[in-house]
């Protein structure tokens, strides 16, 4: 059974730019979410989707955005990219939302300069 | 507040020592579910364990073990007979009912080294 997989798993940027990560999730697995590593803050919560819905969001500005397809593959974008953006972004995927196990892929590590 | 403390930030240890990585939750939620990950240097996590609140019981996965204490809110991770592919980030992470099961809040993470 195919993993979570990420793309791309490496990439620089520039300031201003912006940026679309891809992750597609186990199969049968309805629910994705996405979370932000970086050294300083640890990894945060950025959003969740299920069937297409975004049912949670964390505490980031507005040039974080997400969607899923109705084949529950999910995009995440960042707008206007910041130095501080720079962070390796980590994709999971669960089988609904209700508290089954979360797996997670390899990641997006992002550099912006 | 929902919060998860690892206070041991960095370990060293010498291959075939056990070694105990520590966990420290609070939520006010009855149902919550806890989870370990181990992070190596490729990036991803790597799912270990899954325990929900109301159950309480260890559990004993080959080398590794799990404690889960509601009465002080702690769920401690032990490596028996610890080896140098056990080197990696460990992270304890919480999710709870009205938080929404699939956010999850990390601890900062325990950097696990083992020598040789």
């Amino acid at each position: 059974k195919a993993g979570v997989t990420q793309t791309p798993r490496y990439l620089i940027k520039t300031r201003g730019q912006q940026v679309t990560l891809s992750c597609s999730p186990i199969s049968g697995h309805r629910s994705v979410s996405w979370y932000q590593q970086t050294p300083g803050q640890g990894l945060q919560f950025l959003f969740e989707y299920f069937s297409e819905t975004q049912r949670n969001k964390g505490n980031f500005p507005g040039r974080f955005s997400g969607r899923q397809f109705s084949n529950s593959r999910s995009e995440m974008n960042v707008s206007t990219l910041e130095l501080g953006d720079s962070a390796l972004y980590l994709c999971a995927s669960s089988f609904d939302s209700s508290g089954n196990t979360i797996y997670f892929g390899e990641g997006s590590w992002l550099t912006v300069v | 507040a929902q919060k998860v403390t690892q206070a041991q930030t960095e370990i060293s240890v010498v291959e075939k020592e056990d070694v105990t990585l520590d966990c420290v939750y609070e939520t006010r939620d009855t149902t919550y579910y806890l989870f370990w990950y181990k992070q190596p240097p490729s990036g991803e996590l790597v799912f270990l364990i899954r325990r929900n609140s109301f159950d309480e019981q260890n559990e004993i996965s080959g080398r590794y073990s799990w404690n889960f204490q509601k009465s002080t809110s702690s769920f401690n991770f032990t490596i028996t007979a610890s080896q140098v592919v056990d080197s990696a980030v460990y992270f304890c992470a919480l999710s709870r009912s009205s938080g929404g099961y699939n956010k999850l809040i990390f601890g900062a993470g325990t950097r696990l080294a083992v020598h040789p």
